[in-house]
């Protein structure tokens, strides 16, 4: 089966550690992205990327760190610099041909 | 600065009776919309796209209506079912690789 996973589906940690966020696509996609979703809003990009070792910020990327360094994965790392880091996570990649973006179920992450 | 509005953040609609869920954007360059479903805790689920050339895409119950002049596109529902009930986002795409997305309208169907 084709898609996208998000592991683990919950997270828990102590304020002040970093934590990653794993994202996996078999898909072939060569775009990825990171996107936050906060109670009553829209999804707010935080990184793509378009190819293998190539990535660029979206309108949230403080605090957050990713990599690129295989096409099927693109795992996002939420630092402590990261002032409210409690959010819903997506990751989501993209069909070249079509335009057309496809999600992940998502990963909670709540920071105690 | 918002490029894309969703300004109903919910809707309540009689099963078996059309949804109609409105988006607007403001930029122009934007040349493909989608629409997606979204249940809590899980990642939305893509229902159907459109491109500016086109006015009208259908698949099955859901249609989607694009008004290029008005900047203004919307999703029909025909018929609501109860398990169309879900947050609905509207998503314009500019060739860049970003999306950008609504803050999303929550359809309540009711039996």
């Amino acid at each position: 089966d084709g898609g996208i996973t998000q592991s683990p589906k919950y997270l828990f940690r102590k304020e002040g550690q970093n934590v990653t966020l794993s994202c996996e696509q078999n898909l072939n996609h060569d775009a990825m992205y990171w996107y936050r979703q906060d109670p009553g809003q829209g999804l707010r990009l935080i990184y793509y990327s378009q190819i293998v070792n190539d990535f660029q910020k979206g309108d949230i990327a403080e605090g957050y760190s990713v990599s690129r360094e295989k096409k099927e994965s693109f795992p996002l790392t939420v630092t402590s610099a990261q002032k409210n880091p409690t959010a819903f996570y997506l990751c989501a990649s993209r069909q070249g041909v079509t335009d057309t973006q496809y999600f992940g179920p998502g990963t909670r992450l709540t920071v105690l | 600065d918002q490029q894309v509005k969703q300004n109903s953040p919910s809707l309540s609609v009689q099963e078996g009776r059309i949804s109609i869920l409105n988006c607007d954007y403001t930029n122009s360059m934007f040349d493909y919309f989608l629409w997606y479903k979204k249940y809590p805790a899980e990642g939305p689920t893509f229902l159907i796209s459109i491109s500016s050339i086109k006015d009208k895409n259908e698949d099955g119950r859901f249609t989607v209506f694009l008004n290029k002049s008005a900047k203004h596109l919307s999703l029909h529902i025909v018929p609501s079912q109860p398990g169309d009930s879900a947050v609905y986002f509207c998503a314009a795409y500019s060739g860049t690789y970003k999306y950008i997305f609504g803050t999303g309208t929550r359809l309540k169907v009711l039996a």
